[in-house]
This record gives C-alpha cells, sequence and structure tokens, in this order.
C-alpha cells in the first residue's frame, strides 16, 4: 500500500465550478501537508501548506486535513481553464523528506 | 529572490557524452534537493543536501553525481547515461531541512539517445 493515494484522474469540469481534489494517507506520523500545482512540463509550485488538522485559505483555493480520518483535500472555487494542472499532495512527517501522491490531472474546460 | 532557478531548460545527449545541470537560490536556503521525474508520475527523491553536506543518497546509480559549491549552488554531474534515464530533473530548496516546505525550481527536461 502506498503511504499516500491520488486518484490520477484525469477531472474534467466545466469553467466557474467548485473543484474537490482529494489524498488519503496511512501513516499517523504525518504531520505537514502540502498542495503543489504543476503545469505541464513545469516544476511543482506550491500552492498552499497545512500543519496538522483544520482548514486553510487562500483566494480561491481551500486546503482541509482531516487527520482524524487521515483525508486530505483541496477545494478549488470558481474555477478557470488557467486552473488545468496537476496538483499533487505531499506530506511529511517532520523528519523525513516529501512523500508524494501520484498527482491528479484536472481539466476546467471553457 | 524567491526563486530556484535551473540550467539548462533542455538537454540532449549521447550515453557516452558529459554532462552537467545547475540549480541556483538565493533565498538562504540550507537544504537542497535533486528529484527525478517521469511522464505522469510524481517526483522522486534523488540526493538532498544539508548545510552543503550529502545528508541523504536515495541509492541512485553512480553515474549521477551530485556536488553543493556552496549553500546557493547544487550540481547534478551526468556521465554514460541510458536512455531511461531520460526524464525531467528538478531541483529544490528548503529553508533548513528536509522538514520545512520545499520550493521547486522549473526543472531541466533530459533527453538520453
Amino acid at each position: 500500500q502506498k503511504e499516500v493515494e491520488q486518484d490520477p484522474g484525469p477531472l474534467s469540469v466545466p469553467e466557474g465550478a467548485i473543484v474537490s481534489l482529494n489524498c488519503t494517507y496511512s501513516n499517523s506520523a504525518f504531520q505537514y501537508f502540502m498542495w503543489y500545482r504543476q503545469y505541464s512540463r513545469k516544476g511543482p509550485e506550491l500552492l498552499m501548506y497545512t500543519y496538522s488538522s483544520g482548514n486553510k485559505e487562500d483566494g480561491r483555493f481551500t486546503a482541509q486535513v482531516d487527520k482524524s480520518s487521515k483525508y486530505i483535500s483541496l477545494f478549488i472555487r470558481d474555477s478557470q481553464p488557467s486552473d488545468s494542472a496537476t496538483y499533487l499532495c505531499a506530506t511529511h512527517t517532520g523528519r523525513r523528506a516529501l512523500t508524494f501522491g501520484s498527482g491528479t490531472r484536472l481539466q476546467v474546460q471553457p | 529572490d524567491t526563486e530556484v532557478t535551473q540550467t539548462p531548460k533542455h538537454l540532449v545527449m549521447g550515453m557516452t557524452n558529459k554532462k552537467s545541470l545547475k540549480c541556483e537560490q538565493h533565498m538562504g536556503h540550507r537544504a537542497m534537493y535533486w528529484y527525478k521525474q517521469k511522464a505522469k508520475k510524481p517526483p522522486e527523491l534523488m540526493f538532498v543536501y544539508s548545510y552543503e553536506k550529502l545528508s541523504i543518497n536515495e541509492s541512485v546509480p553512480s553515474r549521477f553525481s551530485p556536488e553543493c559549491p556552496n549553500s546557493s549552488l547544487l550540481n547534478l554531474h551526468l556521465h554514460a547515461l541510458q536512455p531511461e534515464d531520460s526524464a525531467l530533473y528538478l531541483c529544490a530548496s528548503s529553508p533548513k531541512s528536509i522538514s520545512d516546505t520545499q520550493y521547486f525550481g522549473p526543472g531541466t527536461r533530459l533527453t538520453v539517445l
């Protein structure tokens, strides 16, 4: 079993939709949670960073961590075609390097 | 300056060539990383430098040789690569250690013929 599971998609939504991207993880020692956005042939760009459980909002993006169910989510409101990319969740314990999910490819149709 | 830069953007090399990838950051970060990413896969960690010392080598073949000349620079020397080594090579940095958030460069797309 992978430590971090993520549906690879692709996920296709119309412009303006609310997008929900999700990951599950198995290691209860994970404490730090990140979402990266990666456009085709580019490096990953840090979108959101959260520590432990709770919500964090930044503009149209909301990251949510539920440590009791080992579930992390990224919500995108009013999605735009420019949001079309691969979204990678990542986590670490504070003592090891990042563990990535496999990435979800998102397509926002105009 | 809040970015990680990588050169070259693209590199094509033969199996007998020797080439180097370069990474630079001026954020004062003390941990730097090399990742390899194949198409439709997440990045795979290769090496970690912490305070200019190699701290993690994820059993990478010796045809990849990292070097950290100073706190701002990270190189990856390539020699006798195989076609299966073709990938996007990503550099990242973080403020102090592997427990910090990592910031990635744009990558070097490597093709081995």
